[in-house]
C-alpha cells in the first residue's frame, strides 16, 4: 500500500525566507503523480504544484518548486520569498494512475511570521 | 476563476439521523469526488462518481454512505444513519478528466458535520 509521510507537523519562517517541506512516500509504482496541496485557514484544499513522475524535470510554479528524487522516494516543497499569504497548511499527495484515489500525508503547518 | 462549492459549511445532527451534504463542481467538469478529514487526521478518499455511477470507493464508504447526482448541477453525499464517527470536515472534488491520468482535482471549502 501506498504511504506518504511528512516528518515536520509545523514549521515558522520569517516573511520573505525561503522554507522547504520535507515529503516522503512509499510505493512501488515506477509512474504515479505527486501533488503540493494547500489549506488555508478558510479551509480550501488547493493545488500548488503537480509532478508526474516519469519528468525527471522538477515542476515550478512562481514561487514554489520541488525537489523531485525519485529513487529516494521524497518530494519536498520549496517556497521562495515566503509570504504572510502562504501561512497555511500544506499536504503532500499521491496518486497512482490505475486509482481515483489521492493519498494524503498528515500535513505541515505552516505560519510565515511578519 | 470557477470554484467547487459546498452547502451547509457547518452541519450538526443527532447520532442516527440523515444528512444530505451539497455540492456544486464546476461546471464543465466531469469527475466527482468526496473525501474526508476528521480532526486531526489525513484526509482521506471515499468516493469518486463519473458518468452517474461509482467509479470506485474505499472502505469507509460502507452501505451509510450514497452518492446521487440529482441534476446536471449537484453532487450529493448522503449519510443515512450518522454516527458519532461521522464527525468529520467532508470535501467534494471535481476535475475535467479522470483524476487517474492526473487531472488536477478542486476542492470545495469543506462542510464540517457535527454528530452528537
Amino acid at each position: 500500500a501506498q504511504t506518504v509521510t511528512q516528518s515536520q507537523p509545523e514549521m515558522s519562517v520569517q516573511e520573505a525566507e525561503t522554507v522547504t517541506l520535507s515529503c516522503t512516500y512509499d510505493t512501488s509504482e515506477n509512474n504515479y503523480y505527486l501533488f503540493w496541496y494547500k489549506q488555508p485557514p478558510s479551509r480550501q484544499m488547493i493545488l500548488v504544484i503537480r509532478q508526474e513522475a516519469y519528468k525527471q524535470q522538477n515542476a515550478t510554479e512562481n514561487r514554489f518548486s520541488v525537489n523531485f528524487q525519485k529513487a529516494a522516494k521524497s518530494f519536498s516543497l520549496k517556497i521562495s520569498d515566503s509570504q504572510l499569504g502562504d501561512t497555511a497548511m500544506y499536504f503532500c499527495a499521491f496518486m497512482k494512475p490505475r486509482d481515483d484515489k489521492i493519498i494524503f500525508g498528515k500535513g505541515t503547518r505552516l505560519h510565515i511570521l511578519p | 476563476e470557477p470554484e467547487v462549492t459546498q452547502t451547509p459549511s457547518h452541519q450538526v445532527t443527532q447520532m442516527g439521523q440523515e444528512v444530505i451534504l451539497r455540492c456544486v463542481p464546476i461546471s464543465n467538469h466531469l469527475y466527482f469526488y468526496w473525501y474526508r478529514q476528521i480532526l486531526g487526521q489525513k484526509v482521506e478518499f471515499l468516493v469518486s462518481f463519473y458518468n452517474n455511477e461509482i467509479s470506485e470507493k474505499s472502505e469507509i464508504f460502507d452501505d451509510q454512505f450514497s452518492v446521487e447526482r440529482p441534476d446536471g448541477s449537484n453532487f450529493t453525499l448522503k449519510i443515512r444513519s450518522t454516527k458519532l464517527e461521522d464527525s468529520a470536515m467532508y470535501f467534494c472534488a471535481s476535475s475535467e478528466a479522470m483524476g487517474r491520468w492526473g487531472s488536477p482535482l478542486h476542492f470545495g471549502n469543506g462542510t464540517r458535520l457535527t454528530v452528537t
